[in-house]
């Protein structure tokens, strides 16, 4: 079946410091794959996306490249913010069908100035 | 810019009791989903709906839930009688095809 699978949380870093949070997957057929994110007290917010392999999506400084060789969509930010404290979610969806989003299971990312 | 809202945005019942819950999707939008979030849990898939009929439902989606878009715009989730682990966080979801946009979610709570 499809998975998920996110580095495990949470994450605690300095401002200006250099973020990577590990995702890979697991899918049959040739899936998108999505970062989701949630701040607080909110709902989930599409951050970037990547549709085929070798793909980068990139937004608000966030990147992640969709690496079909080693099944990963690892997301990565040079320079994080107070204000990107939030929880992070990898997700999937395979194009067959329902299309429905398959989730990690989200990783919290703290700032501290 | 166009977005999924949800009503309401905290609802409190007692256990046994039916829920509704309501989303409205962007409105030219032809998917539309319903996934749920238990406190400090991941998101889960639990149904789509599409041309006026449900796609795929999951596991979680038994007897009890139900989904239906009783007009142009609206999009409900309905759960018939209530549990205590049905608590949990709900977010509605719509696409035209592709990437989803998420509705802010509705809180559920059963006491």
């Amino acid at each position: 079946g499809n998975s998920v699978t996110q580095m495990e949380g949470p994450v605690t870093l300095s401002e200006e410091a250099f973020l990577t949070i590990n995702c890979t997957y697991t899918a049959t057929g040739y899936p998108s794959l999505f970062w989701y994110v949630q701040y607080p007290g909110e709902g989930l917010q599409l951050l970037l996306k990547a549709t085929k392999a070798d793909d980068k999506g990139s937004n608000k400084g966030f990147e992640a490249t969709y690496r079909k060789e080693t099944t990963s969509f690892h997301l990565e930010k040079g320079s994080v913010q107070v204000s990107d404290s939030a929880v992070y979610f990898c997700a999937l969806s395979v194009i067959q069908g329902a299309q429905k989003l398959v989730f990690g299971q989200g990783t919290r990312l703290t700032i501290n100035p | 810019e166009p977005e999924v809202t949800q009503t309401p945005s905290h609802q409190v019942t007692q256990m046994g009791q039916e829920v509704i819950l309501r989303c409205v999707p962007i409105s030219n939008h032809l998917y539309f989903y319903w996934y749920r979030q238990i406190l400090g849990q991941k998101v889960e898939f639990l149904v789509s709906f599409y041309n006026n009929e449900i796609s795929e439902k999951s596991e979680i989606f038994d007897d009890q839930f139900s989904v239906e878009r009783p007009d142009g715009s609206n999009f409900t989730l309905k759960i018939r009688s209530t549990k205590l682990e049905d608590s949990a966080m709900y977010f509605c979801a719509s696409t035209p095809e592709g990437t989803q946009y998420f509705g802010p979610g509705t809180r559920l709570t059963v006491l």
